[in-house]
Formats: C-alpha cells, structure tokens, sequence
C-alpha cells in the first residue's frame, strides 16, 4: 500500500513569507508526527496529533508554526513570517496509535528561506 | 526527560568488515529504542527496534542491536559491510507505554556510515 507522503518535496521562500506543507499519512494511522531535521543533525519532535486533537505541540519553537489536522487524517504544518533559520527538513510520520506501533516516515519537504 | 548519544558522527569501514555503531541513550522510565537508516534525499527507515523481551534484537539487512540496560546503550553491528550500507543512521528512543506523548521519538545526532571497496 502507499507509504505517508509529503508535499511538496521542496520550498524554496523568501524570508517573511508563508509556507504550507502537506503530509499525507497511511490510511487508517491513528497517531501523526511532525518533525524537523536541521542540516547535518537528527530530528526533532514538532508536534503530535492524535485523530484531529492536537494532543503534543510543545516542540513547535515558536508561534509563528502552527499545525492542524482537521479530518483526523492529512495534516498541514504551517510557518508564518519564515526565517532563515526555519530552513530544514520537514518530517511527517504516522503510525497506528498503540505503544507498539512503528512509525513510517515520509520523505521530508525541504524548507530553504532565502 | 530523554536523550541519546551517538559516538562518532562519520564511521568509515572497508566492504566486508564488522560495522559498530554506538548508541547510549538515557531515560527515565524503560525505554523503547530503535534504529532508522536514512538514504540520501529519503525518509527514515526502520532498521529494527527493542520494547521488551529479547535484549538481542535482529533487523533487516543483517543488523542487530543488543539492548545493555547497565550500560544504557543499544549498539548497532553488522559482521560484514556492504556498499549499499553506506548512509546516515539515526538511534532513537521514546517512553514506550509509559510515555503520554504518543510515543514521540528522541534521536540522535545521527552517525554517517562510509563503506570503502
């Protein structure tokens, strides 16, 4: 079956722009994580979604990201006013829900803010 | 609070020889871990993964992880490398069943596996 997929899969913004970037996860996955990957580092957790309740956004850096999922399955992570130091990675994960369950990756958009 | 340290950012082996990549991590419930692989421009893959039972975990490609709770680490090997080896690998950790936050994942800063002909 289709895996989770991202879009799009590279955003090149000018500084003070908005970004909105899609994930499509596998249908069916409860849980939803984002995740960004600065260059040369791991990732690191943005915000979780459970359905549509937004149940974690404590690793958002700051107000001008917001995420949503509104139907409980694709979900949009928004950054308003970027800055050069939003450029990065953008992963979107998703996985059945219970404590055992493995979460499949997509493949990242990559955010470059001129 | 959880967070894992991966010794070496660049490993470099020759084709055929023993891969080791370290993993520490720590945590303050028992923790889940795990080892993703990333290919260039490619999401994270699950290489394999320890939650309970069996400390000696075995995953694809000819990956294994043994889970040391005294030494809180969770090293990855491969008797004999491969070219197509070669990429980032990632060791992660999350709360397990004891973890509120869905099971968010804490990784490493990653380890860049080279493999010489």
């Amino acid at each position: 079956g289709a895996g989770v997929s991202q879009s799009p899969r590279y955003k090149v913004a000018k500084r003070g722009q908005d970004v909105a970037l899609r994930c499509d996860p596998i249908s069916g996955h409860v849980s939803l994580f984002w995740y960004q990957q600065a260059l040369g580092q791991g990732p690191e957790f943005l915000t979780y979604f459970q359905n549509e309740a937004q149940l974690d956004k404590s690793g958002l850096p700051s107000d001008r990201f917001f995420a949503e999922r509104p139907e409980g399955s694709v979900s949009t992570l928004k950054i308003q006013r970027t800055q050069q130091e939003d450029s990065a990675v953008y992963l979107c994960a998703s996985t059945t829900g219970t404590h055992l369950g493995e979460q499949y990756f997509g493949p990242g958009t990559r955010l470059t803010v001129t | 609070a959880q967070s894992v340290t991966q010794l070496g950012s660049h490993v470099s082996v020759s084709e055929g020889a023993l891969v080791l990549l370290r993993c520490n991590y720590s945590s303050s419930v028992p923790p889940y871990l795990f080892w993703y692989v990333q290919y260039p421009n490619q999401g994270l893959q699950l290489l394999l993964k320890y939650t309970t039972g069996a400390t000696l975990v075995k995953g694809i490609n000819g990956f294994e992880a043994e889970f040391k709770k005294s030494e809180t680490s969770f090293h990855l090997t491969k008797p004999s490398a491969h070219m197509s080896d070669a990429a980032e690998y990632f060791c992660a950790v999350s709360g397990g069943r004891n973890n509120n936050a869905g099971n968010m994942l804490t990784f490493g800063g990653g380890t860049r596996l080279m493999v010489k002909p």
